[in-house]
């Protein structure tokens, strides 16, 4: 019964490979979001959809790409990796209208090598 | 814009001392506060939160009160257990029509026995 799930857990990659990121919620949420969180524990948002609909895009690469094929899902693929990318993204959603309640992912610890 | 500002961590404290992590906020009109906690290996999660002035927030123990005044939101815990171990992140919402929530970098606490 997990509520928002990330796959895989981790990831570890070669510069310059492209990779994707999964996340479902099982919530029946409207909004869901992509964060990055690096060593230091800093967290930027990245993205946020809202019923499909792109609502939130930080100064992001455009190396980054969201989908979202229904409002459960939002995936993140990253083109071209960098070691700057490495890092934890975490996927979130919340119902409308509530974006300070938010309920997060496990995260996936993502390593560029 | 809209910014948090947390203590730097990390908090090191024996079990059963007082927990104070203080944080402070900047925001354009009158933003709803929360505190998530984010265990080892694991997502945030939502503590408690306060959506308007004087407002007090509490969850397992844990309090924090809105000073508009101060422009704070501190948060406290009388008596620490070790498994509250965590890494603590303030957050504001800006005013009704906010869509994302804005971190502060977050305060490392560690309860030793």
């Amino acid at each position: 019964d997990t509520a928002v799930s990330q796959t895989p857990k981790y990831l570890v990659t070669q510069m310059g490979n492209d990779k994707s990121i999964k996340c479902e919620q099982n919530l029946g949420h409207d909004t869901m979001y992509w964060y990055k969180q690096d060593s230091k524990k800093f967290l930027k948002i990245m993205f946020s959809y809202n019923n499909k609909e792109l609502i939130i895009n930080e100064t992001v690469p455009n190396r980054f790409s969201p989908k979202s094929p229904d409002k459960a899902h939002l995936n993140l693929h990253i083109n071209s990796l960098e070691l700057g990318d490495s890092a934890v993204y975490f996927c979130a959603s919340s119902q409308r209208g509530e974006v300070g309640e938010q309920f997060f992912g496990p995260g996936t610890r993502l390593t560029v090598l | 814009g809209n910014s948090v500002t947390q203590m730097e961590g990390p908090v090191t404290l024996s079990e059963e001392a007082f927990l104070t992590i203080n944080c402070t906020y900047t925001a354009t009109g009158y933003p709803s506060l929360f505190w998530y906690v984010q265990y080892p290996g694991e997502g945030l999660q939502l503590l408690l939160k306060a959506t308007k002035a004087d407002d007090k927030g509490s969850n397992k123990g844990f309090e924090a009160t809105y000073r508009k005044e101060t422009t704070s939101f501190h948060l406290e815990k009388g008596s620490v257990q070790v498994s509250d171990s965590a890494v603590y992140f303030c957050a504001l919402k800006a005013g009704a029509a906010g869509n994302k929530l804005t971190f502060g970098g977050g305060t490392r606490v560690l309860v030793k026995p």
